[in-house]
């Protein structure tokens, strides 16, 4: 029932290769956000989508990239990982409001990322 | 611009009460609280609009002063199933910006 799902759970990989993490919502919600979480920065905006193709950067967005070509699939993709991109990573999705603002988040299981 | 959160880390016995305290420094559209259980992803637990509104689920409720760009969380005759990081989320009144709070880690024992 969740609604929203990330995969992988897990990943190890190496320094200098590519990643890419998946996340999928049957929701419908025009807005998706990625997220990382790491102790003593709580969670940090990567990237957002506010709708097909349509996508903005966060506050730590550097080394990052996503796309969106369906409403129900955002990607985040690391180009080149780097060991200061071990972290947990988080997806989300949220209503926005008649008046404009934002809804509560949902949240993805998330992804726990390991680059070595 | 991420908002503080106050206190940093509380323990409490099964029936104490809890108030967390969530400050900004941009005025405020709306507040946000969440809870996360360790290993878990957040949840999100209410919504609070300015307008100075108090709203309530189950024995926990929450405030916000759009004034002075606060809001509390009072978690009332806790139980062990409280533990966990709560984290309020805050949304500026203009640029469509959000941001999440340090958090503050709530233990509750026996």
């Amino acid at each position: 029932d969740a609604g929203i799902t990330q995969s992988p759970r897990h990943k190890v990989t190496e320094t200098g290769t590519p990643v890419t993490l998946r996340c999928h919502q049957t929701e419908n919600h025009r807005y998706m956000y990625w997220y990382r979480q790491d102790p003593g920065h709580g969670l940090r905006l990567i990237h957002y989508s506010y709708g097909v193709k349509d996508t903005d950067k966060g506050e730590v967005s550097d080394g990052y990239s996503v796309s969106r070509s369906k409403t129900e699939d955002f990607l985040l993709t690391l180009e080149s990982a780097t060991s200061s991109q071990t972290s947990v990573y988080f997806c989300a999705i949220s209503p926005v409001l008649e008046t404009g603002g934002h809804y509560g988040y949902t949240f993805g299981s998330g992804t726990r990322l390991t680059v070595v | 611009q991420q908002p503080v959160q106050s206190p940093q880390a509380v323990i409490l016995r099964e029936g104490e009460d809890a108030v967390i305290n969530c400050s900004s420094s941009k005025a405020l559209y709306s507040v946000h609280w969440y809870r996360q259980k360790h290993g878990e992803a957040p949840v999100f637990l209410m919504i609070l609009l300015k307008g100075g509104e108090q709203k309530g689920h189950d024995k926990i409720s929450a405030s916000f002063n759009e004034k002075k760009q606060q809001s509390s969380l009072y978690l009332t005759a806790s139980q062990l199933s409280y533990s966990g990081t709560y984290f309020c989320g805050a949304e500026a009144s203009t640029g469509n910006q959000f941001y999440f709070g340090t958090g503050t880690s709530l233990t509750v024992i026996p």
